[in-house]
C-alpha cells in the first residue's frame, strides 16, 4: 500500500516563496507528480521527479529525496493565479498510469 | 489543453439510477485511468485500462465497471448509484510505457446524486 502525506492548508503573501512538502510510504516506487487543481477544475501537471534530485521549470522546483520518502514543491514569485490546492501523487510499479494521491495542499496567496 | 475529453460535464442523478460517463484520450495514448475526487479530497483511483483490457483496479465496489474502446476511448459505468458517489470523476490517459511523465487529466465529469 500507499501512503501520502501533505500540509492541508498554507498561506503566503503575493511576491514570495512557499515550500510544500510532502511524505510518502510505498512498496514499489515509479516516479512522483506534482498537479495544480483549480476550485472546480481537473488537476494540471506541473512536474515530475523519478531520480534524486531538484527538477526546475520556470517559477516552479520540485525535489525528491527517494531514501527519505520525500519531496517538495518551491513556487517563486507568488501571483494571486497560484492559489488552488497542490496535489502530490506517487506511481507505483503495478501500472502504466496508476496514481495515489495525496489529499492536497490549499495554499491562499494574498496581497 | 491536455487533448483528454470528458463528457458530460456535469450531470444530476437519482438515487438508485445508472451513469456513464465518457472520456477520449489523448491521441497515441493507449491507457486510460479513471479518478474518483470527493470535495476537499485528492482523487482516488478506480480503475485503468490498456489496449481494451482492465489491468488495475482501486478499492471499489463491482457497480463501477468500464470499458475502453479499439479507439482507446472509454466509459466508466456506475449501477446503483448511492448518494456517496458524489463526485468529480476524472480521466487520465498515458502513452502506456511505464516510465515518463505524460499522464495528463481531462476537464471531469461532476455528479451529483440525489
Amino acid at each position: 500500500g500507499q501512503n501520502i502525506d501533505q500540509p492541508t492548508e498554507m498561506t503566503a503573501t503575493e511576491g514570495a516563496i512557499v515550500q510544500i512538502n510532502c511524505t510518502y510510504q510505498t512498496s514499489g516506487f515509479n516516479g512522483l507528480f506534482w498537479y495544480q487543481q483549480h476550485a472546480g477544475e481537473a488537476p494540471t501537471f506541473l512536474s515530475y521527479n523519478v531520480l534524486d534530485g531538484l527538477e526546475e521549470k520556470g517559477r516552479f522546483s520540485s525535489f525528491l529525496s527517494r531514501s527519505k520518502g520525500y519531496s517538495y514543491l518551491l513556487l517563486k514569485e507568488l501571483q494571486m493565479k497560484d492559489s488552488a490546492s497542490y496535489l502530490c501523487a506517487v506511481r507505483d510499479l503495478s501500472g502504466y498510469s496508476t496514481l495515489t494521491f495525496g489529499k492536497g495542499t490549499m495554499l491562499l496567496v494574498s496581497p | 489543453e491536455t487533448g483528454v475529453t470528458q463528457s458530460p460535464t456535469h450531470l444530476i442523478k437519482t438515487r438508485g439510477q445508472q451513469v456513464t460517463l465518457r472520456c477520449s484520450s489523448q491521441s497515441g495514448h493507449n491507457t486510460v485511468s479513471w479518478y474518483q475526487q470527493a470535495l476537499g479530497q485528492g482523487p482516488q483511483f478506480i480503475f485503468q485500462y490498456y489496449r481494451e483490457e482492465e489491468n488495475g483496479r482501486g478499492n471499489f465496489p463491482p457497480r463501477f465497471s468500464g470499458l475502453q474502446f479499439p479507439n482507446y476511448s472509454s466509459e466508466l459505468n456506475v449501477n446503483a448509484l448511492e448518494l456517496d458517489d458524489s463526485a468529480l470523476y476524472l480521466c487520465a490517459s498515458s502513452p502506456g510505457h511505464q516510465g515518463g511523465n505524460t499522464i495528463y487529466f481531462g476537464e471531469g465529469s461532476w455528479l451529483t446524486v440525489v
